[in-house]
């Protein structure tokens, strides 16, 4: 089945506790993406990565990294979370970017206490 | 202002009616646009892309683009109830997906 998948699904975690969020597709698609989305503010790019070992910073990227070292993953890391991150986090990934069909993983919840 | 700007809502119309969702953007560059349809708890899902002037269609779905006006709606003809959700309006420049902050559509049986 073709998907992206996230996990954890949720989490709870204190301030400055280093974590990551793995994002996986299995549809060999080029581009992927983050987002976050809170309630009033809608979704947010974080960052996107176009291909293998290239990475763009999107709309909200203060407080994430992220790598992509191979193309089906593309994992987000919070090296000192704080509160402000709070979000439910989407990650998404298309065959090209911007430019087609993007699919999005079921999501994360992330409290950062 | 936004980069993408949509209606706040909520937006109610009775079962069988046509709905209508309004968005603007700010890039005269960008050169794509995407409806996508998020039901509560669920992710995002695309509905419909357009990227010339003028309308598409899809179904009850038709998109419409004016980018001299910098304009895209989504019409939503004898609508169901099923089709409550929030609507977000993506705009592209390139690279980069630029989302407005979504219109909760209610559709009233």
């Amino acid at each position: 089945e073709a998907q992206v998948t996230q996990n954890p699904r949720y989490l709870i975690t204190v301030t400055g506790k280093k974590l990551t969020v793995t994002c996986s597709q299995n549809m060999n698609h080029e581009y992927m993406s983050w987002y976050r989305q809170d309630p009033g503010l809608g979704l947010r790019q974080i960052y996107y990565s176009m291909n293998v070992e290239v990475t763009d910073k999107g709309d909200v990227p203060e407080g994430y990294k992220v790598s992509r070292k191979e193309k089906r993953n593309f994992p987000l890391i919070l090296e000192s979370p704080s509160p402000n991150q709070t979000s439910l986090y989407f990650c998404a990934s298309g065959p090209s970017g911007g430019t087609d069909t993007q699919y999005f993983g079921p999501g994360t919840r992330l409290t950062v206490l | 202002q936004k980069e993408v700007e949509q209606n706040s809502g909520p937006l109610s119309v009775p079962e069988g009616a046509i709905a209508s969702l309004n968005c603007t953007y700010s890039d005269r560059g960008s050169q794509s646009f995407f409806w996508y349809r998020q039901y509560s708890g669920k992710s995002p899902e695309l509905i419909m892309s357009i990227y010339s002037n003028g309308d598409k269609e899809d179904g009850r779905f038709t998109a419409q683009l004016n980018k001299a006006s910098q304009y895209v709606s989504l019409l939503i003809r004898d609508s169901q109830p099923s089709d409550s959700a929030t609507y977000l309006c993506a705009v592209s420049p390139g690279g980069k997906l630029i989302f407005g902050q979504g219109t909760e559509l209610s559709v009233k049986p």
